[in-house]
């Protein structure tokens, strides 16, 4: 099974700050890889797949890139309704696996 | 708009089966894309269960669930069935239904609500 391994596990920063999440793979994934976004109470909904591709209607200041083993994740511009927890999750083969989550907070 | 509405909560004793259902709609073809079982225990990150190709019902599942989940498909109801067995303590979860894609290895666009499982004696 492939190996997601994020960091960092938790987060607290300042409305407006930029916000950085990274996503290591046990083995080279290509681009398959995606982020989530879950908020308290909800099921997890798609941000960016395929490593940078924004999900339709989801806002521009969330930003993916990477590929191979090394994935990053952004907030350009972290607002008061980005709490959440964000997970990456590989789809290069299955099993699907998730990486163990990063939950942001405001400072 | 695309949705997956789960079967309400449950709660089972160990050693009992549960099943959820995840019906679909607001999308044509049915068949055309695969849907996945993914589960959250209470405080923990996501667990991906296994996945089926509702065209010909066949499955996948993750080598830690075998022999103890069944994924069906009723095409009649555009629902899809995910059933439990031999429930333990550390079944207790949210339990989602998502939509992948027309492939096996695509993202999870839509979810479902969830459905909490509570396994109590």
């Amino acid at each position: 099974d492939i190996q997601m391994t994020q960091s960092p596990s938790s987060l607290s920063a300042s409305v407006g700050d930029r916000v950085t999440i990274t996503c290591q793979a046990s083995q080279d994934i290509t681009n398959y890889l995606n982020w989530y976004q879950q908020k308290p109470g909800k099921a997890p909904k798609l941000l960016i797949y395929d490593a940078s591709t924004l999900e339709r209607g989801v806002p521009s200041r969330f930003i993916g890139s990477g590929s191979g083993t090394d994935f990053t994740f952004t907030i350009s511009s972290l607002q008061p309704e980005d709490i959440a927890t964000y997970y990456c999750q590989q789809c290069d083969n299955l099993p699907l696996t998730f990486g163990g989550g990063t939950k942001v907070e405001i400072k | 708009q695309v949705q997956l509405v789960q079967s309400g909560a449950e709660v089972k004793k160990p050693g009992a089966s549960v099943k959820v259902s995840c019906k679909a709609s607001g999308y044509s073809f049915f068949t055309s894309y695969y849907m996945h079982w993914v589960r959250q225990a209470p405080g923990q990150g996501l667990e991906w269960m296994g996945i089926i190709n509702p065209s010909g019902g066949s499955t996948t599942y993750a080598q830690k669930f075998q022999g103890r989940v069944t994924m069906t498909r009723d095409t009649s109801t555009t629902t899809v069935y995910m059933e439990l067995s031999s429930l333990r303590s550390e079944d207790a979860a949210l339990y989602y239904c998502a939509r992948g894609g027309y492939d096996v290895l695509r993202p999870l666009h839509y979810w479902g609500q969830g459905t909490l499982v509570t396994v109590s004696s």
